[in-house]
């Protein structure tokens, strides 16, 4: 059973502040790391996708992965009202499709 | 470029009515999935396509539930009768990509309740 774990939250941050998302993930033959962002009574959208270990950088948006951790974080900067969402974090692992968390909400107060 | 077009955005029926949920992938775009959400489950995977053909349907709940992909244009995903536990939110998505599944993108979803 292939299992992506993620803190439901809500995690509250103050404007301008940096706002860190984690997820673990169970399949250590995990291949690809998502980061879909979706905004209340909305669909999922994806902001961030990472593959190997490290840092990507996007603009505000920072994926960081770990696979001997099986750990992979979304780092939001100078976070914005408009960054509140529910976080929900997706790993592929090559048996056909996604693997999704179930969301971290995130709140971002002026 | 309209995106996932799915239909209806709202659906309300009672307890052993059947429900037909509609999606019109992004043109081009060779896989198909449908989800479904809830705040318990989280977003689940009901049923992958990959060039119109069922490539997963582990996530399909139980045989109430039944999806069709008779052409690369158009999904159905059929629950018959319907249960007060099926309502959750329905996501129909498509990708370009044939493995990998690199980028979803979404429908505006159907919000299903049964009563």
């Amino acid at each position: 059973q292939k299992e992506v774990e993620q803190n439901s939250g809500p995690l509250s941050v103050p404007e301008g502040a940096i706002a860190s998302l984690n997820c673990t993930y169970s399949d250590r033959g995990s291949q690809s790391f998502f980061w879909y962002r979706q905004y209340s009574g909305k669909s999922p959208e994806l902001i961030m996708s990472i593959y190997s270990n490290g840092d990507k950088e996007d603009g505000r948006f920072t994926a960081q992965l770990n696979k001997a951790s099986q750990y992979v974080s979304l780092l939001i900067r100078d976070s914005q009202p408009s960054d509140s969402a529910t976080y929900l974090c997706a790993v592929y692992s090559g048996y056909s499709t996604l693997t999704f968390g179930k969301g971290t909400m995130l709140l971002v107060s002026p | 470029d309209a995106g996932v077009i799915q239909s209806p955005r709202h659906e309300v029926t009672e307890m052993g009515q059947e429900v037909t949920l509609r999606c019109k992938p992004i043109s081009g775009h060779n896989s198909l999935f449908w989800y479904r959400q809830t705040m318990m489950r989280g977003l689940e995977l009901l049923i992958y396509f990959n060039n119109n053909v069922p490539i997963d349907d582990s996530g399909m709940p139980e045989d109430r539930f039944s999806a069709k992909m008779p052409n690369a244009s158009f999904s159905t995903l059929k629950i018959q009768p319907s249960e007060p536990r099926d309502s959750a939110v329905y996501f129909c998505a498509s990708s370009p990509y044939s493995v990998g599944n690199e980028k979803l993108f979404f429908g505006s979803g159907t919000q299903l309740s049964v009563l």
